[in-house]
């Protein structure tokens, strides 16, 4: 069975700092992993994704994670906030029937000035 | 290219009421699927259609029904609302061939039930 866990419902850092928002899943055969971005009172928006080969991806709005399997992780990270960054983000993990996604809880990321 | 739409944005219904919230894609995908998001809970599965003329239920699919009307339509009905059903509901549609078959998502239906 697939599932995803998110450490952390809520994430606050100072504008300019590191973001660093936590994903670990489970999954029975190589994952495909992705993270989502939701404004408020906005759907979700593909921020990036992982399928095979290089670990590290690379996203839109400078945010990028890295795969790691050794520890069943996919930590997403920007190395410098902006305000505009403050939103939830979601991980999911698409599952062994392809066309099922499985999301983690959400992290709602509040960047301060 | 609109992606994935709904209507409506917001609805307010009594207990014991029902709707229809409406689905429509332009990316012609084969998958549809539809979401509650419920605070602290993330997303959880209604239902789904994997292809045109089939529907499987998801995480949470009682009271609730679908129908795919077409590859473009994929609606979701409450039949006799209730107040636990107080939720955003998204719509999504997922692309096909090659992986790793992405999900894109409507803007959400506000649904408040009194």
């Amino acid at each position: 069975a697939q599932s995803v866990t998110q450490l952390g419902s809520h994430v606050s850092v100072s504008e300019g700092a590191l973001v660093l928002l936590r994903c670990n899943y489970s999954s029975s055969v190589p994952p495909y992993l992705f993270w989502y971005v939701q404004y408020p009172n906005q759907g979700l928006q593909l921020l990036l994704k992982y399928t095979t080969g290089a670990t590290l991806v690379k996203g839109i709005n400078g945010f990028e994670a890295e795969f790691k399997k050794s520890e069943t992780s996919f930590h997403l990270t920007k190395p410098s906030a902006h305000m505009s960054d403050a939103a939830e983000y979601f991980c999911a993990v698409r599952g062994n029937n392809f066309n099922k996604f499985y999301f983690g809880s959400g992290t709602k990321l509040n960047v301060k000035p | 290219n609109a992606g994935v739409t709904q209507t409506p944005k917001f609805q307010v219904l009594k207990t014991g009421q029902s709707m229809t919230l409406q689905c429509a894609q332009d990316m012609n995908h084969n998958s549809m699927y539809w979401y509650r998001q419920d605070p602290g809970m993330g997303l959880r599965l209604i239902y789904y259609s994997a292809s045109e003329g089939t529907t499987d239920k998801g995480e949470v699919p009682n009271g609730y029904n679908v129908s795919r009307l077409n590859k473009r339509e994929f609606s979701l009905r409450l039949e006799s609302a209730a107040p636990s059903q107080t939720s955003v509901y998204f719509c999504a549609s997922q692309s096909g061939a090659p992986p790793p078959y992405e999900q894109y998502f409507g803007p959400g239906t506000r649904l408040t039930v009194t």
